[in-house]
């Protein structure tokens, strides 16, 4: 009864490699989203995607693609990895992107995170 | 943009002493949540402050929100070895949650 899964939990992998993670949500929402965690546990959004639609990218290299083929599924394929790519990647999700509004109670629901380790 | 800042980054304590950690911004919060990370794991949302002077307590954790909305505050009693994790603050922007840095929070029994 896993609410958000990503897969796998840990990756390990060479410069220049590409590689994919995959998250599935079954909460029903509309929103997901891609986070990273530095090593200095800083979490930063990089991708938002609304019923398949992306909505934000906050500057992200181009090596990065998400990907979502429903509004269940959001994917994350990494080209040319690189060592500064090593950190923790969370996929998320929300019922609306616009639940961020004044009163929004709802929380953000969280995957266990892809430890990503570049070598 | 909105920067959040947390303070301290790092908290190391006996079991049962009492703690506080801060969220500050430059600019007023439509609404704050207070996240907790363990080991391993994914932020779990502990609490969603909307209004300014609001105080919403979780069994030991007190939390509160600045009356002007530019800060909070969360405020843990009588720390537990079970308490120990990340604790982020995250505020709503242009339909995304950005967090704070972070405080890391270890108690030891």
């Amino acid at each position: 009864d896993t609410a958000v899964s990503q897969t796998p939990k840990y990756l390990v992998t060479q410069m220049g490699n590409d590689k994919s993670i995959k998250c599935e949500q079954n909460l029903g929402h509309d929103t997901m989203y891609w986070y990273k965690q530095d090593s200095k546990k800083f979490l930063k959004i990089m991708f938002s995607y609304n019923n398949k639609e992306l909505i934000i990218n906050e500057t992200v290299p181009n090596r990065f693609s998400p990907k979502s083929p429903d509004k269940a599924h959001l994917n994350l394929h990494i080209n040319s990895l690189e060592l500064g790519d090593s950190a923790v990647y969370f996929c998320a999700s929300s019922p609306s992107q616009s639940i961020w509004r004044q009163g929004s109670t709802t929380p953000l629901h969280f995957g266990n995170g892809t430890r990503l380790t570049v070598t | 943009t909105q920067l959040l800042e947390q303070s301290p980054q790092f908290l190391s304590i006996q079991e049962g002493e009492n703690l506080t950690v801060y969220c500050n911004s430059s600019s007023v919060f439509s609404s704050l949540q207070w996240y907790r990370q363990e080991p391993g794991e994914g932020p779990v949302l502990l609490v969603t402050v909307v209004t300014g002077g609001e105080v919403k307590k979780l069994k030991r954790l007190t939390f509160q929100f600045g009356d002007a909305r530019k800060d909070s505050s969360l405020h843990i009693t009588a720390a537990q070895p079970g308490d120990t994790g990340l604790y982020l603050c995250g505020s709503g922007n242009t339909g995304k949650l950005i967090f704070g840095q972070g405080t890391t929070l270890q108690v030891k029994p």
